[in-house]
């Protein structure tokens, strides 16, 4: 299976500051048809995982563009610019380019 | 609008079993490929089946493979997750999720496996 590390586990952030989560897989997520399957989600607490961003760097309808994804094979970041308090909660990656998916270990995002 | 809208769940014996059900609705359901993805309490996210749209593929995690069986029906818009010989580490809300994209999570449905 593709082991996807996250880091950090978790970030005391203040209002307004930028943050960049790593996202590292142990194999390439460039697929055969060339696209390369890396997710990101957030949880926000109670509620269930919203997507944020997909193929690295394309962003969900609605999503600020205060988030970023960028990164290829195995080395993948997303960066938020000037946090807002509904940033926080945990952010997860994801890979689909293998089966099984495999998710990161999440990165909880907290304020300072 | 997309909706999934899991049920089921509840508190189970260690042993027994338990089917989870997703209706779909807002989108073609016989078109998607669908998942079934579940938090433990105070954990992360685990991928637990994957079923293409017209029930051709079903592919599982190690966890689960042998004692739980995706399915789903067309003509309902409804996904399956059948569970059996359950542990308590499959204590979980499990989430049913649309598609290779993972954009659509239902509520999610809680179970519990506690004697």
């Amino acid at each position: 299976d593709v082991v996807m590390t996250q880091t950090p586990p978790s970030l005391s952030v203040a209002i307004g500051q930028s943050v960049s989560i790593s996202c590292k897989s142990s194999q390439s997520l460039v697929a055969s048809d060339k696209n390369t399957y890396l997710n990101w989600l957030l949880q926000s607490p109670g509620r269930s995982p919203k997507r944020l961003i997909y193929q690295v760097s394309k962003l969900d309808s609605g999503v600020p563009d205060r988030f970023s994804g960028s990164g290829s094979e195995k080395d993948f970041t997303l960066k938020i610019s000037r946090v807002e308090a509904e940033d926080l909660g945990v952010y997860y990656c994801l890979q689909g380019t293998h089966l099984p998916q495999t998710f990161g270990g999440g990165t909880k995002l907290e304020l300072k | 609008e997309v909706q999934l809208v899991e049920s089921g769940g509840g508190l189970v014996k260690p042993g027994s079993s338990l089917k989870l059900s997703c209706v779909a609705s807002g989108f073609t359901f016989s078109s998607y490929g669908m998942h079934w993805i579940r938090q433990a309490p105070k954990k992360g996210l685990e991928w637990i089946a994957l079923i293409y749209y017209d029930s051709s593929n079903k592919y599982y995690a190690d966890s689960v493979k042998g004692r739980f069986t995706i399915s789903r029906d067309n003509s309902k818009n409804t996904l399956y997750l059948e569970m059996n010989s359950l542990r308590s580490e499959d204590t979980a809300m499990y989430y049913c999720v649309r598609g290779a994209g993972f954009a659509y999570w239902g509520q999610g449905t809680l179970v519990t496996v506690s004697s």
